[in-house]
């Protein structure tokens, strides 16, 4: 079985230009989550959808972030402007159910490099 | 490849015996636990979870205790293996209706052969 599919696993941008990121969650599981991983902050959830809907964005840095689910077979994460700062590795996971007591599938990761 | 970061507390220990990772969680109302291995260029993954109305919960090779009085939380790997070498966290869920995983930052965990 195929886990959580991210795409791009590497993305190397100039500051100003948008950046996507592509999330297939696992088939079947109703719950999908952005997350950011950086060296100073750790691990960090920026916005998650059940049932394509989301649910929580409270997470979302800033506007320049957006997030999409339009089925239940992909999401994307833009970024635009990107800046330096939003260098991070992004996972995307998903989960079989709405409850915090799931367990989540995490991808293998997007490492952005915004210069 | 991905990885949480470089200047991360260490843990090194010799193959075979066993390790002991802690963790300290931040909110007393916290309800649910959850420990992650993440090896290098991987996402996190689960290992082994558990409740706060739980003390102690086994897996296979691990085993979880939660000490809610002073809000820590341990990781025991029993009889570490070379592929135990990752960083592990520690994750608690604070009951808000919605999702609220507070991550920490975590441990390196080095197996010596």
């Amino acid at each position: 079985d195929a886990g959580v599919i991210q795409s791009p696993r590497h993305e190397v941008t100039e500051m100003g230009q948008e950046v996507t990121l592509r999330c297939k969650p696992i088939s079947g599981h109703n719950s999908l989550f952005w997350y950011r991983q950086t060296m100073m902050r750790g691990l960090e959830l920026l916005i998650y959808f059940n049932n394509n809907v989301p649910i929580d964005d409270s997470g979302m840095p800033e506007d320049r972030f957006s997030a999409k689910m339009p089925n239940a077979s992909f999401s994307t994460l833009k970024i635009q402007p990107s800046e330096p700062r939003d260098s991070a590795v992004y996972f995307c996971a998903s989960s079989p159910g709405a409850s915090a007591y799931n367990e989540q599938f995490f991808g293998p990761g997007t490492r952005l490099t915004v210069l | 490849g991905e990885s949480v970061g470089l200047h991360l507390p260490t843990l090194s220990v010799q193959e075979g015996d066993n390790s002991i990772i802690n963790c300290a969680y931040s909110n007393s109302a916290s309800d649910y636990f959850i420990w992650y291995k993440q090896e290098s260029g991987k996402g996190p993954q689960f290992i082994i979870d558990i409740r706060s109305n739980m003390d102690k919960r086994q897996g296979q090779r691990v085993t979880v205790l939660l000490n809610k009085t002073v809000k820590h939380l341990s990781l025991q790997i029993a009889a570490t293996q070379p592929g135990d070498s990752a960083v592990y966290f520690c994750a608690e869920n604070i009951p808000s209706g919605t999702y609220k995983y507070i991550f920490g930052t975590g441990t390196r965990l080095k197996v010596l052969a």
